[in-house]
């Protein structure tokens, strides 16, 4: 079984500053590792995904995320937010090496960019 | 592309009532799962499918909760009956047989009175 925490349950941070949301995971196998932003009233975007190769993986928005195994972590960063950026974020994980598994959610984290 | 279609989008009822969800996925997903997401909370595995077969529901509650997907298509999630706490937005999400990313809808927001 996997697990996810995200410590963070709001992060407030002025427009243009630098974020970092926090995600860390338990699993006694191999993950395939995910971030998903959902804005209000919408369902879950996936935002970028860690599955094999580079350790530090990127999205179109300017978000990156790495992939951490020693410290069983993943997370996110931009180095400069925007207001259109407040929304929710979950980490999730899934089983690696197994197609179509179940994804495992943290209990999100709510990023609010102040003018 | 058409994306994860559900309906209704908002749903209020009366405890002791029951209730459907539906869902149309991607074209082409052979993969369909229902979760559910409680206020404050990460999205949680109710069922999930692969083609017309049931291959993971051990999340969900069978003995008000029953979903089908008869033609391997569209699905949907019934609750009967409903209690205050099923109050919660109800997802629908598809990904392609060989794929690791899922495609969620817009979900269907449960409010029980």
């Amino acid at each position: 079984a996997q697990s996810v925490t995200q410590l963070d349950s709001q992060v407030p941070v002025f427009e243009e500053a630098p974020v970092e949301l926090r995600c860390n995971y338990s699993s006694s196998v191999s993950v395939y590792l995910f971030w998903y932003v959902q804005y209000p009233n919408q369902g879950l975007q996936l935002l970028l995904k860690y599955l094999s190769g580079s350790t530090l993986v990127e999205s179109i928005n300017g978000f990156e995320a790495e992939f951490n195994k020693s410290q069983t972590s993943f997370h996110l960063r931009k180095p400069s937010v925007h207001i259109s950026d407040t929304a929710e974020y979950f980490c999730a994980v899934s089983q690696a090496n197994f197609g179509n598994e179940k994804l495992t959610f943290g209990t999100g984290t709510r990023l609010t960019i102040i003018p | 592309e058409a994306g994860v279609v559900q309906s209704p989008r908002y749903k209020i009822i009366e405890k002791k009532q029951p209730v459907a969800f539906w869902c149309n996925p991607i074209s082409g997903h052979n993969t369909l799962y229902w979760y559910r997401q409680n206020l404050g909370q990460g999205p949680e595995l109710l069922i999930r499918y692969e083609n017309e077969e049931a291959v993971d529901d051990s999340q969900l509650p069978k003995d008000r909760f029953s979903a089908e997907r008869l033609k391997g298509v569209d699905s949907t999630l019934k609750i009967q009956p409903a209690e205050l706490g099923d109050s919660a937005v109800y997802l629908c999400a598809s990904s392609p047989t060989s794929g690791n990313e899922q495609f969620f809808g817009p979900g269907t927001r449960l409010t029980v009175l």
